[in-house]
């Protein structure tokens, strides 16, 4: 079966450095999006982005946060001057198209970001 | 965003049939109503969707309850691989992005 997927797996960085998470959404999928989870929270929307463009944002995808589509395969996430505060799970997703009735969103196994 | 409420926690046996809650009294018409979970330290999983009838998949059902102010995730038999975190979702007919705004969801225990 299709799958995300997502590297690395885990990543300790120096508060202030730049992260950049990496993705491999599924290959037919339009939309794709970054999600995260702070150990013991609720999953987060962050961005949805489709066409090469962010399709929507929240409000904690702030100017440290930006997202690409390099190439025709990868899809990623970078946190420019990374804070303690941005410790958390990302998950990167895909869907085939709107979320409507037919479609569902795939997620990745995730990357764990720890900021020392 | 149309909100949910589910139950914190629940427990149940091995092989026994589970029913997983979940309130959504300010529903619209055009909400749809979708299923995930959340295995330990996996990503969110698709589990069902549906609109008014009643839904069945491989992995399990979705009762809608007439009114659509409640639904039920059947699971027929649990196994212990289906312990997880299961999140109830309200999803527009028109929500292009796939915004899914996940709740505290309810955390389902399997004993053996």
């Amino acid at each position: 079966e299709p799958e995300v997927t997502q590297t690395p797996s885990h990543q300790v960085t120096q508060m202030g450095q730049e992260v950049i998470l990496r993705c491999v959404p599924i290959s037919n999928h339009l939309y794709f999006y970054w999600y995260r989870q702070i150990l013991g929270q609720k999953v987060e929307f962050l961005v949805s982005f489709y066409n090469n463009e962010i399709s929507e944002k929240s409000e904690i995808f702030d100017d440290q946060f930006s997202v690409e589509r390099p190439d025709g395969s990868n899809f990623t996430l970078k946190i420019r001057s990374t804070k303690l505060e941005d410790s958390a799970m990302y998950f990167c997703a895909s869907s085939e198209m709107y979320t409507t009735s037919g479609n569902t969103i795939y997620f990745g196994e995730g990357s764990w970001l720890t900021v020392v | 965003d149309a909100k949910t409420t589910q139950p914190n926690s629940m427990e149940s046996n091995e092989e026994e049939p589970v029913h997983l809650p979940c309130n959504h009294s300010t529903i619209s018409g055009t909400d749809y109503i979708h299923w995930y979970r959340q295995l330990p330290s996996q990503g969110p999983e698709y589990v069902i969707h549906g609109l008014t009838s009643n839904v069945n998949n491989r992995m399990a059902s979705l009762a809608i309850a007439e009114d659509r102010k409640s639904s039920t995730l059947i699971l027929h038999r649990a196994t212990l691989r289906d312990a997880a975190v299961y999140y109830c979702i309200l999803l527009p007919i028109y929500n292009q992005g796939g915004k899914l705004i996940f709740g505290q969801g309810t955390e389902l225990s399997v004993k053996p």
